[in-house]
């Protein structure tokens, strides 16, 4: 069965690094979404991408926060200056028209 | 302002039982609506979806019900097994089928053996 794949599932970063979470999507679909989940809460929207653009953000999606897709395969998250409160789970998702959006295992950003 | 809440944080039931998990959702413009299952560490997997021309939905020992005019969504899992055991979250789309998803808080479902 196809699916999202994340990597790291586990990243440690000092405030104030950069860091980039990897994504590779379903092959065949077309929309493409970063979410996140603070321990505890709920799962929080962040970006979405459709056709080499961002379609939405959210608040939370502010300057520091970039998306890329590089090569037509995977699809990235870039933090550029990351703060304790960054520290969470991050969640790819992708899906094709009109279908369920199938998300990753997630990568667990901590932040110290 | 747009959300999606959940009535309870954990839910207890017996293996073999009925199990009823409700959503309340106060976007009225959104049409599409899905439950997501999460087990520990891993990432969101899909249940079950419902269009807001759907009151009833049916899925294998699963079923969806939404009720519109009080804004209300609720997932029946029928003979819970220990393998149900999860957190349970509704979500809506209320740009309909395209566009993100708004989550609730989630139901923690524990299933005694």
């Amino acid at each position: 069965e196809p699916e999202v794949t994340q990597t790291p599932s586990h990243q440690v970063t000092q405030m104030g690094q950069e860091v980039i979470l990897r994504c590779v999507p379903i092959s065949n679909h077309l929309y493409f979404y970063w979410y996140r989940q603070i321990l505890g809460q709920k799962v929080e929207f962040l970006v979405s991408f459709y056709n080499n653009e961002i379609s939405e953000k959210s608040e939370i999606f502010d300057d520091q926060f970039s998306v890329e897709r590089p090569d037509g395969s995977n699809f990235t998250l870039k933090i550029r200056s990351t703060k304790l409160e960054d520290s969470a789970m991050y969640f790819c998702a992708s899906e094709e028209t009109e279908a369920e959006a199938f998300f990753g295992q997630g990568t667990r950003l901590t932040v110290v | 302002g747009e959300s999606v809440g959940l009535h309870l944080p954990t839910l207890s039931v017996q293996e073999g039982d009925n199990s009823i998990i409700n959503c309340a959702y106060s976007n009225s413009a959104s049409d599409y609506f899905i439950w997501y299952k999460q087990e520990s560490g891993k990432g969101p997997q899909f249940i079950i979806d419902i269009r807001s021309n759907m009151d009833k939905r049916q899925g294998q020992r699963v079923t969806v019900l939404l009720n519109k005019t009080v804004k209300h969504l609720s997932l029946q899992i029928a003979a819970t097994q220990p393998g149900d055991s999860a957190v349970y979250f509704c979500a809506e789309r209320p740009g309909g089928s395209q566009g993100n998803l708004i989550f609730g808080k989630g139901t923690k479902l524990s299933v005694k053996p």
